[in-house]
């Protein structure tokens, strides 16, 4: 099975400052899809941005934006003049192209918003 | 926000009742799934469903059960809930898009 590893469990920024998200992840596939969704404390789980492995420019959403190198299977989230509103568990998935396709979660990155 | 509902949001329930915890989605969506998640805490996927009477466990060892009658509802049932059930509940859907489209989540209490 594919496994998605978040190796910061916390992370802090100061509002208006930019801050960057680690994920990687282990697959033998060359096609498949990444994501970074945000759950804000007791709200829903909302996508955030989405990346095609076979895309070879990075995915941007206005303040975030994503730094993917396939062949170090890395996949980082930066956030752009951050908000108290970015305040949030973050989690990295992965998803296969194939059928079947079963998604696999990280296990996340609360990030705290310093005002 | 995306069209998925979930049923109740908020439930404290005493030990050995039956509890069936809602989901539907207004999108179409073939694809369904159950995680459970503590607090602040990893998904855990329970339960997936790839259509109509289709479902499968997944990678967390439940002793909840599924079906899958209609595209639009996906329902979880505990046949006696105990306090290790105690957690949050979500459910999710997709399609081709790609992306899981999640539920606000089911926050379950067993005392």
């Amino acid at each position: 099975a594919q496994t998605v590893t978040q190796s910061q469990p916390e992370m802090s920024v100061q509002e208006a400052e930019t801050v960057t998200l680690s994920c990687t992840y282990d697959t033998s596939e060359s096609d498949y899809y990444l994501f970074w969704y945000k759950q804000p404390p007791s709200r829903q789980m909302i996508l955030v941005i989405r990346q095609e492995a076979y895309k070879q420019q990075n995915a941007t959403e206005n303040r975030f934006s994503v730094n993917f190198q396939k062949a170090a299977k890395s996949f980082s989230l930066k956030i752009s003049d951050s908000q108290l509103g970015d305040a949030a568990m973050y989690f990295c998935a992965y998803r296969s192209a194939m059928a079947g396709n079963q998604f696999y979660f990280g296990t996340g990155t609360s990030l705290t918003v310093i005002p | 926000e995306a069209d998925i509902y979930q049923t109740p949001r908020y439930l404290v329930i005493g030990t050995g009742k039956k509890i069936t915890l809602e989901c539907s989605q207004t999108m179409g969506h073939d694809k369904m799934y159950w995680y459970q998640q503590d607090p602040g805490m990893e998904l855990h996927l329970i339960h997936y469903s790839y259509g109509v009477n289709s479902t499968e466990k997944g990678d967390l060892s439940s002793e909840s059960t599924v079906s899958r009658i209609r595209t639009e509802h996906f329902p979880l049932t505990l046949e006696s809930a105990r306090p290790s059930h105690t957690s949050q509940y979500l459910c999710a859907s997709s399609y081709i898009s790609y992306e899981q489209y999640f539920g606000p989540g089911t926050r379950l209490t067993v005392t």
